[in-house]
């Protein structure tokens, strides 16, 4: 299993050009999410899915998209890059463990993230 | 919604010594707390975690303990090595969230 992918590593965008970050796993996870970390910072949620065709916001949504068409891929779109989305994109997936008749949250598998560069 | 807050963001410790790593959470129905560890240019990787149903959890040198009264849980390193350097993470996730949240991270320098 190659885990969690994520492409590109590395992008330089200008003032309002937009992008896609890629983001694949191969665990058959129902659950993923994107997060963003500024430097020395801890992570903040973009926005998740608990499965294909279902996303919700996070706690900082704005300027962003996504969409979840399949199970595997959960791309990220930023429309209008502004400096402010500086950062790096880690994305993450997860499953969840069903015990005694619950549902219960398990370990996030993170990507290598993506370090975006807006000027 | 949950708030996890996480002491101190910087801690320094001689190789060999202990290092603990504390979290507090907000939401009482939280029932999962994670611990993630960040090498520098990497994503988090989870190095333990513990369910509510229990209070303490071991793993060769690392431990979490969970006081759920208190609503803090609490981060040991025992016998620190050079490789222990890295930023930590703590996060909660409430009871049928589908999300998990984090703390600001910490981050761990060993000194020779």
């Amino acid at each position: 299993n190659a885990g969690v992918t994520q492409t590109p590593k590395f992008r330089i965008l200008k003032i309002g050009q937009s992008m896609t970050l890629q983001c694949t796993q191969d665990m058959n996870h129902n659950y993923m999410y994107w997060y963003r970390q500024d430097p020395g910072m801890g992570l903040k949620l973009i926005y998740y899915s608990v499965g294909a065709g279902i996303t919700d916001k996070g706690e900082v949504p704005n300027g962003y998209n996504v969409s979840r068409s399949t199970t595997e891929d959960f791309p990220l779109r930023l429309e209008l890059a502004a400096p402010s989305q500086t950062s790096v994109y880690f994305c993450a997936s997860s499953t969840r463990l069903l015990t005694g008749g619950s549902i219960l949250p398990d370990e996030q598998y993170f990507g290598p993230g993506t370090r975006l560069t807006v000027t | 919604g949950e708030n996890v807050e996480q002491h101190p963001s910087t801690l320094s410790v001689q190789e060999g010594d202990s290092a603990v790593i504390k979290c507090t959470y907000s939401d009482s129905a939280s029932n999962y707390f994670p611990w993630y560890k960040q090498e520098l240019g990497k994503g988090p990787q989870l190095i333990i975690d513990i369910r509510s149903n229990v209070g303490e959890k071991k793993d060769q040198r690392i431990a979490v303990t969970l006081n759920k009264t208190a609503k803090h849980f609490s981060l040991h390193i025992t016998e620190t090595q050079p490789e222990d350097s890295a930023v930590y993470f703590c996060a909660a996730s409430p009871l049928r969230d589908d999300k998990i949240i984090f703390g600001k991270g910490t981050r761990l320098h060993i000194l020779p």
